[in-house]
């Protein structure tokens, strides 16, 4: 069945850096969109990236835009968010997610994985 | 892209029926059929409940629907159950593959 395993969170201090990866199990990895939603403490859900099946596409969230960056590498089957330049409002549990279209995006959500939180503090 | 405008909480009897709306412009909600909507537990991730606007993913219940007027969105919960009780979210795409949530509603079933 369809898995998503995030992992790489942590805590960090303002101004640094963190790669989140989210593996992906149970379907063709290669065909389908992907996204990370964050969700701060507190607060609700934030859409922050999303990329196309085959790479060549990525959009960002103004929030983050410059300062984070997603990719895949469709032959491990891995989602990446980097995120560079982290403020502490950054702090959040990031999840992936992907898009139910095969090789035509729906514009929504169908699998989530659990989440990895993410914790930027001096 | 400002965050959709949804109800801080709603609440409601075991049986009844609710309706949380999800209000925003004609850049998103109004310009577009692709309003989704989330059901999320505390501590787990979120479940889609409805996609572009009112469909029903499969294994989803037919107590949840959705329809949308103009730049509002609405999910109405019929036959409200105790595990019913969570948060919600409203999302919209909003052009150029950007999308934006709701700042979710809690409902309390009472």
């Amino acid at each position: 069945q369809v898995q998503l395993v995030e992992s790489g969170g942590g805590v960090v201090q303002p101004g640094r850096s963190l790669r989140l990866s989210c593996a992906a199990f149970g379907f063709t990895f290669s065909s389908y969109a992907m996204y990370w939603v964050r969700k701060a403490p507190g607060k609700g859900l934030e859409w922050v990236a999303a990329m196309s099946h085959d790479g060549s596409d990525d959009y960002y969230a103004d929030s983050v835009k410059g300062r984070f960056t997603i990719s895949r590498d469709n032959s491990r089957n891995i989602l990446y968010l980097q995120m560079n330049s982290l403020r502490v409002e950054d702090t959040a549990v990031y999840f992936c997610a992907r898009d139910p279209g095969w090789r035509l995006s729906r514009y929504f959500f169908d699998y989530w994985g659990q989440g990895a939180l993410v914790t930027v503090s001096s | 892209q400002s965050a959709l405008t949804q109800p801080a909480s709603v609440s409601g009897s075991l049986g009844q029926s609710i309706t949380i709306s999800c209000t925003g412009t004609r850049s998103d909600v109004g310009g577009y059929d692709l309003v989704s909507w989330y059901q999320q537990h505390p501590g787990k991730a979120p479940k889609v409940l409805i996609c572009e606007g009112t469909k029903r993913p499969s294994g989803v219940s037919n107590r949840f629907s959705g329809s949308k007027s103009g730049n509002t969105a609405s999910l109405t919960i019929s036959g409200l159950q105790a595990e019913d009780e969570a948060d919600y979210y409203c999302c919209s795409y909003a052009s150029s593959r950007t999308f934006v949530f709701g700042t979710g509603t809690k409902v309390t079933v009472l």
